[in-house]
């Protein structure tokens, strides 16, 4: 079955500074990549996602590039702001089935 | 706006109790899902449904049962509660593709 892993597990920025948090996959059937932030005390919440005819999507400040070959994919924030604190996970899916989520990235943006 | 409600967002129960977590969403989607979220271990795929009366395992189904006797509800019955079972429980429903999570239930078994 599917297997996703993610990078790091806790990552700290200062405000204004990029994070990327990178993520892998292992079926090649896996078709549907998003990405969720939760905050403290919330379910999960779709940011972004991406589908493996494109290689890039881009939204504001937020950005995933998707390596089909290397079945890898990245989720990039820029101009990072205190209220992107959270826990990110990155998911695999194929055809929208079964959904396989990384284990999460803390991230911590210091003011 | 897609909206998934769970039943109650913090629940205690006694070890060996019956427990109902229910979960309603509101856009006339086809597929539901229910998973347990700990520390360090991320999101794990107890049930999912695809259609009202249908149910299949997902990674982690020991200890847990289902209902889907209408579309928009997808209730999670643990039969006899146990410490173990102590969680953040997250019920989801999809389109074909986007998924969208309701607030979860920290369920804590004494």
């Amino acid at each position: 079955g599917e297997n996703v892993e993610q990078h790091p597990s806790t990552l700290s920025v200062q405000e204004g500074d990029s994070a990327v948090i990178k993520c892998t996959y292992s079926d090649s059937a896996s078709n549907y990549f998003p990405w969720y932030k939760q905050e403290l005390g919330k379910g999960p919440q779709l940011i972004i996602d991406i589908r493996s005819n494109v290689g890039e999507k881009k939204d504001q400040r937020i950005a995933v590039t998707l390596n089909k070959t290397a079945k890898h994919f990245s989720l990039h924030i820029t101009e990072t702001q205190p209220e992107d604190s959270a826990v990110y996970f990155c998911a695999a899916s194929a055809y929208g089935q079964n959904f396989v989520f990384g284990p999460g990235t803390r991230l911590s943006v210091l003011p | 706006d897609v909206k998934v409600t769970q039943s109650s967002r913090y629940l205690v129960k006694r070890t060996g109790e019956k427990v109902f977590l229910e979960c309603v969403q509101d856009m006339d989607h086809e597929n539901m899902f229910w998973y347990r979220q700990d520390p360090g271990l991320g999101l794990r795929l107890i049930y999912f449904s695809y259609d009202v009366k249908m149910k299949e395992k997902g990674d982690i189904p020991e200890g847990y049962s289902v209902s889907r006797e209408k579309k928009e509800r997808f209730s999670l019955i643990l039969e006899s509660a146990s410490t173990n079972q102590t969680s953040m429980y997250l019920c989801a429903s999809s389109l074909p593709s986007e998924q969208f999570f309701g607030p979860g239930t920290r369920l804590t078994v004494l």
